[in-house]
């Protein structure tokens, strides 16, 4: 139930394409559900994130879709770039993520072809 | 500019060796985390600690230790090094309250010979 699984492991698309990376989970407790991204030689920052109350947030070309029935969520890169290549990590928490203590899932390398 | 530095870039040690990793962050954080990162397997949180002197056991904490005497310096102890301990470890702090948001160092880089 801790578990936040991810996929795909790998993902290619063309330039300008839309990336779609998904998760789920098991535990209806997680209230909190960051992404944070890795170039290679960085260590992963936060990109966006959201919370069960809404089905949707959009920063700029990224996007998470929400379901809370599923207990799914998704990550969406419209018109993705080169510049868009890394690791990308989904995670969950508890309690709004107050103490800070992310489960990660195993992560996405997202290569975009120009 | 939030920051956490991390000790070294690149390690190399031999089998049995002790190693130690450190981890400091200006951000006066009261959450700071040890991960190893391996291919397919993702962030595998090790140890965290919530205060000075505090510490929790991870989801791998199996052969590490931590020590964390100051609020701002967080350190990663293998006490005698092996080769499936060969990973990237990356430390990250967070403050108190939600949301949390992680703040990672660029990683250390461990090879066990």
């Amino acid at each position: 139930q801790q578990q936040v699984k991810q996929s795909p492991q790998s993902l290619i698309v063309q330039k300008g394409g839309i990336s779609i990376i998904n998760c789920a989970y098991e535990n209806t407790a997680f209230d909190y559900f960051p992404w944070y991204q890795q170039f290679p030689g960085k260590g992963p920052a936060l990109l966006i994130a959201i919370r069960p109350d809404v089905s949707e947030k959009k920063e700029g070309r990224f996007t998470i879709s929400f379901n809370k029935s599923a207990k799914q969520f998704s990550l969406h890169i419209m018109d993705s770039q080169p510049g868009d290549s890394a690791t990308y990590f989904c995670a969950a928490s508890f309690n709004g993520g107050s103490q800070g203590n992310l489960i990660f899932g195993k992560g996405t390398k997202l290569s975009v072809k120009p | 500019d939030v920051k956490v530095t991390q000790s070294s870039r690149y390690l190399v040690k031999r089998t049995g060796e002790k190693v130690f990793l450190e981890c400091v962050q200006d951000m006066d954080h009261e959450n700071m985390f040890w991960y190893r990162q391996d291919p397919g397997l993702g962030l595998r949180l090790i140890y965290f600690s919530y205060d000075v002197k505090m510490k929790e056991k991870g989801d791998i904490p199996e052969g590490y230790s931590v020590s964390r005497e100051k609020k701002e310096r967080f350190s990663l102890i293998l006490e005698s090094a092996s080769t499936n301990q060969t990973s990237m470890y990356l430390c990250a702090s967070s403050e108190t309250g939600p949301p949390s948001e992680q703040y990672f160092g660029p990683g250390t880089r461990l090879t066990v010979t």
